[in-house]
C-alpha cells in the first residue's frame, strides 16, 4: 500500500525567504506525485504534478518540486515566499491515477 | 468552464438524521471521487465513481454511507443516521476520462452533526 509522510506539520518562514516543504512516500512501484494547496475554507488547488520524465517539475505561483526516486521524496520549494502563500500544503501519491493518498499536510505561515 | 461544484457548502444535521451531499463535476468529466477530511488531518479517499458505476469504494465505511453518480444529474454522497464522528469536510473531485490523474477539487461541504 502507498503512504505519504509530510515531515513538518507547521513551517513558519519570513516573507521573501526560501522555503522547502518535505514529502516522502512509500511504494514498491512507480507512482504519480502531486502537491496541492488549500486556502482556508476552500478546496484543494493543484500546484504541480510529476507523472514521468524530468525529475524537476515546475508549477504555479513559482513553486517547483524535485522527484528523487532513490530517496522516495518529492519536496516542494519556492525561492522567495509571499504573504499570499500562507496556506495548507498537501502532498499526494497515486498508483493508478484513481485513488489518491494524501499526507497530513504542512501549514505554511509567511511572516511579514 | 465552471469548476467542480458542491452543495451545500455547509450542512448541519442532528444525530440520526440523513445528510445528502451533491457534487457536479466539471464539464466533460465523467469520473468523480469523494474524499473526507477530518479536523487536523489530510484527505482520505472514500469512493470513485463513473456514470452509473461504482469503480472503487474501498474507502467507504461499510454502514450508513452510500454514493451514486446517475446518468443525469450530480453525484450524491448519502450518509444515513449521522453521528458526531461524521462531522468533517467532504470534498468531491472530478477528472476527464483520458487523464484520471488530473483531479480537480470542489470547495467542499462542511458537515456538522449536533
Amino acid at each position: 500500500a502507498q503512504s505519504v509522510t509530510q515531515l513538518d506539520s507547521q513551517v513558519p518562514v519570513f516573507e521573501e525567504a526560501p522555503v522547502e516543504l518535505r514529502c516522502n512516500y512509500s511504494s514498491s512501484v512507480s507512482v504519480y506525485l502531486f502537491w496541492y494547496v488549500q486556502y482556508p475554507n476552500q478546496g484543494l488547488q493543484l500546484l504541480l504534478k510529476y507523472l514521468s520524465g524530468s525529475t524537476l517539475v515546475k508549477g504555479i505561483n513559482g513553486f517547483e518540486a524535485e522527484f528523487n526516486k532513490s530517496q522516495t521524496s518529492f519536496h516542494l520549494r519556492k525561492p522567495s515566499v509571499h504573504i499570499s502563500d500562507t496556506a495548507e500544503y498537501f502532498c499526494a501519491v497515486s498508483l493508478t491515477g484513481n485513488q489518491f493518498y494524501f499526507g497530513t499536510g504542512t501549514s505554511l505561515t509567511v511572516i511579514p | 468552464n465552471a469548476g467542480v461544484m458542491q452543495n451545500p457548502r455547509h450542512l448541519v444535521r442532528r444525530r440520526g438524521q440523513e445528510a445528502r451531499l451533491r457534487c457536479s463535476p466539471m464539464k466533460g468529466h465523467s469520473h468523480v471521487y469523494w474524499y473526507r477530511q477530518l479536523p487536523e488531518e489530510g484527505l482520505k479517499f472514500m469512493v470513485y465513481l463513473q456514470k452509473e458505476n461504482i469503480i472503487d469504494e474501498s474507502g467507504m465505511p461499510k454502514e450508513r454511507f452510500s454514493a451514486e453518480f446517475p446518468k443525469e444529474g450530480p453525484s450524491i454522497l448519502r450518509i444515513q443516521q449521522v453521528v458526531r464522528g461524521d462531522s468533517a469536510a467532504y470534498f468531491c473531485a472530478s477528472s476527464p476520462p483520458s487523464r484520471v490523474y488530473e483531479q480537480y477539487f470542489g470547495p467542499g461541504t462542511r458537515l456538522t452533526v449536533t
